[in-house]
């Protein structure tokens, strides 16, 4: 059992280049969620989707897309990438909104130049 | 949300309990405690939540203050495995929505 998977692990972008983050989950979860995690600071909620075709924005959407066609993968994209987003990704999945506890991945770690 | 406020650093000796505090004095009643802990800079990792019952389960212990103003996360037993960020987190029962703050830095010492 896989459970949330992330890819890359690793990722050097210059500013205005773009790129996707790859979320995939194997347990069937209704909800998933990207979150970004600076040095110092705990997770803060970027995008999340309550199921397939559904999205809403976080605490700190801008800059980034996200798109649910599938219940498994919830990718996450920046169209323009800036120095302010260098950061850790973490992806995380539960059974549906407020249900259960969130599992997460193992992280993206981007560096903008 | 309800905030929650925790010790910036704690130190335990493996083997010996460790005790976690945690305050959420503005805690609401649909709001459940959460506990999530983060090994270096994996992904973090559920360990147990609870409404206003302690609660136990293979990994640890809660326990819920009756005014649930406050808890504490119980490891029984330590071991070096067990150094990690332990975040304490209030959450509505129908939002996934985690604000995890700073957490308490947890070492675990031989």
């Amino acid at each position: 059992n896989a459970g949330v998977t992330q890819t890359p692990k690793f990722q050097v972008l210059k500013t205005g280049q773009s790129m996707t983050l790859q979320c995939a989950q194997d347990m069937n979860h209704e909800y998933m969620s990207w979150y970004r995690q600076d040095p110092g600071m705990g997770l803060r909620l970027i995008h999340y989707s309550v199921g397939a075709g559904i999205t809403d924005q976080g605490e700190v959407p801008n800059g980034y897309n996200v798109s649910r066609s599938t219940t498994e993968d919830f990718p996450l994209r920046l169209l323009s990438a800036a120095p302010s987003q260098t950061s850790v990704y973490f992806c995380a999945s539960s059974y549906g909104q407020g249900v259960g506890p969130l599992h997460f991945g193992n992280g993206t770690r981007l560096t903008v130049t | 949300d309800a905030k929650t406020t925790q010790p910036t650093s704690m130190d335990c000796a493996e083997g010996r309990a460790a005790n976690l505090p945690c305050n959420h004095s503005t805690i609401s009643g649909n709001e459940y405690v959460y506990w999530y802990r983060q090994i270096h800079s994996q992904g973090p990792q559920y360990i147990i939540h609870g409404l206003k019952n302690n609660e136990t389960n293979e990994m640890a212990s809660l326990i819920i203050t009756e005014d649930r103003k406050s808890s504490t996360l119980i490891l029984p037993h330590a071991t070096l495995r067990d150094t990690a960020v332990y975040y304490c987190i209030v959450r509505a029962y129908n939002t996934d929505k985690l604000i995890f703050g700073t957490g308490t830095r947890l070492q675990v010492f031989p």
